[in-house]
């Protein structure tokens, strides 16, 4: 069965950081690409960043660019996404997703993990 | 970047109707488009891709259609466990960005 299950948020101040875990099982984890998108409360959906099978091409949207950076363990099956400089609209629940082979949209989601930028 | 806009932003129709949302990009997608439903607390669920194709076990009820900027999800024959807000993605290219959103309910 195939599972994607984030950890590593929590309750971070604004300008501290926070690295995020998706670990991946159920299938070959290095053959896909992978996507983090978030949802901030009440809000709707926002793609983050998303990394190549390989690892070798990475992306980000606007509003993390230089700040988060993506990254994966494909010995490990895992996806990360270092947070730094977080900010108050960093808020969100953060989702790993993975994308299907191909120029293909992402076909299955983890269950989330809650980021908290407060004071 | 393209930006994703659907219209409505909200939408309420009884059971047994025609519902259609619309995603409009602004510029050429191609049929890089995706389209996914959010049910009230659970994670967002792939509906169709391609613009038209429809993900496996997704009821029939649900079509896409469209190319180029224009977009359309439509449900045939509302149900009760369609109540859920959808969203629209562009998937071409990085950033893949999504629409804001349509929340539909029962009237």
């Amino acid at each position: 069965e195939m599972q994607l299950v984030e950890s590593g948020g929590g309750l971070e101040q604004p300008g501290g950081s926070l690295r995020l875990s998706c670990a991946a099982s159920g299938f070959n984890f290095s053959s896909y690409a992978m996507s983090w998108v978030r949802q901030a409360p009440g809000k709707g959906l926002e793609w983050v960043s998303g990394i190549s099978g390989s690892g070798g091409s990475t992306y980000y949207a606007d509003s993390v660019q230089g700040r988060f950076t993506i990254s994966r363990d494909n010995s490990k099956n895992t996806l990360y996404l270092q947070m730094n400089s977080l900010k108050a609209e960093d808020t969100a629940v953060y989702y790993c997703a993975k994308r299907m082979v191909g120029a293909r949209p992402f076909d299955y989601w983890g269950q989330g993990t809650l980021v908290t930028v407060s004071s | 970047d393209i930006q994703m806009t659907q219209s409505p932003s909200s939408l309420s129709a009884s059971v047994g109707d025609r519902a259609t949302i619309t995603c409009r990009a602004s510029q050429g997608i191609g049929n890089y488009l995706a389209w996914y439903q959010q049910k009230p607390g659970k994670v967002p669920k792939l509906l169709i891709y391609a613009a038209s194709t429809l993900q496996s076990e997704v009821p029939s009820r649900f079509s896409g259609s469209g190319s180029g900027t224009d977009f359309t999800l439509t449900i045939s024959s509302l149900q009760p466990e369609d109540v859920a807000t959808y969203y629209c993605q562009k998937y071409n290219s990085a950033p893949w960005t999504f629409g804001q959103g349509t929340k539909v309910e029962i009237k």
